[in-house]
């Protein structure tokens, strides 16, 4: 079946601007999770959504960062006012935790902040 | 606090030779221990995870890892290197919450000469 998805696949924004990041997850998976993957921090835990419950935001670096999960599926990350540390792969997985806790990655957005 | 410490930012090693990456974590409750790969512009594959029972776990493409508790180590094995196996591998454990979210090593980069 089909994997994790998310679009653009590169992003490149000017310093100011306000971006937003697509994950379509794995269908009937309940969890979804964003990830950044930087050069100087490797990878590290943004938020995290499981079902109607309230999402776990205590990765966000700053409150320039939000996530919203519409109707249990599609997640739209939205990054205000990017900055040139916002430079990054945002990668989103979703997994079925109740199954187990394997997670299932996206290919990533490549962000660059000029 | 859960970490994982993988060292060795880079090993290299001959085709056909002997692969072993390593990885340590802590964790204060029964981890969920995880190696994934990760391809030049591509997201995270899982390879192999380790949850309760044998500690001897194999994986995709040849790889396996064992859980030694007593060493709180997890490394990464495979009898023959080919030169596909040339990527980034992560380690990752579980969080100690509900989310099951990841917290990652900062990977190792095998490098495989011909």
């Amino acid at each position: 079946g089909a994997g994790v998805s998310q679009s653009p696949s590169n992003k490149v924004t000017e310093k100011g601007k306000d971006v937003e990041l697509r994950c379509d997850p794995i269908s009937g998976h309940t969890a979804l999770y964003w990830y950044r993957q930087s050069l100087g921090q490797g990878l590290e835990f943004l938020i995290y959504f499981q079902g109607n419950s309230a999402p776990d935001k205590s990765g966000l670096p700053s409150d320039r960062f939000s996530a919203e999960r519409t109707g249990g599926s599609v997640s739209t990350l939205t990054i205000q006012r990017t900055q040139q540390e916002d430079s990054a792969v945002y990668l989103c997985a979703s997994s079925f935790l109740r199954l187990s806790r394997e997670q299932y990655f996206g290919p990533g957005t490549r962000l660059t902040v000029t | 606090a859960q970490s994982v410490t993988q060292l060795g930012s880079h090993v290299s090693v001959s085709e056909g030779a002997l692969v072993l990456l390593r990885c340590n974590y802590s964790s204060s409750v029964p981890p969920y221990l995880f190696w994934y790969v990760q391809y030049p512009n591509q997201g995270l594959q899982l390879l192999l995870k380790y949850t309760t029972g044998a500690t001897l776990v194999k994986g995709i493409n040849g790889f396996e890892a064992e859980f030694k508790k007593s060493e709180t180590s997890f490394h990464l094995t495979k009898p023959s290197a080919h030169m596909s196996d040339a990527a980034e591998y992560f380690c990752a454990v579980t969080g100690m919450d509900s989310s099951y979210k990841l917290i990652f090593g900062s990977g190792t980069r095998l490098l495989v000469r011909p």
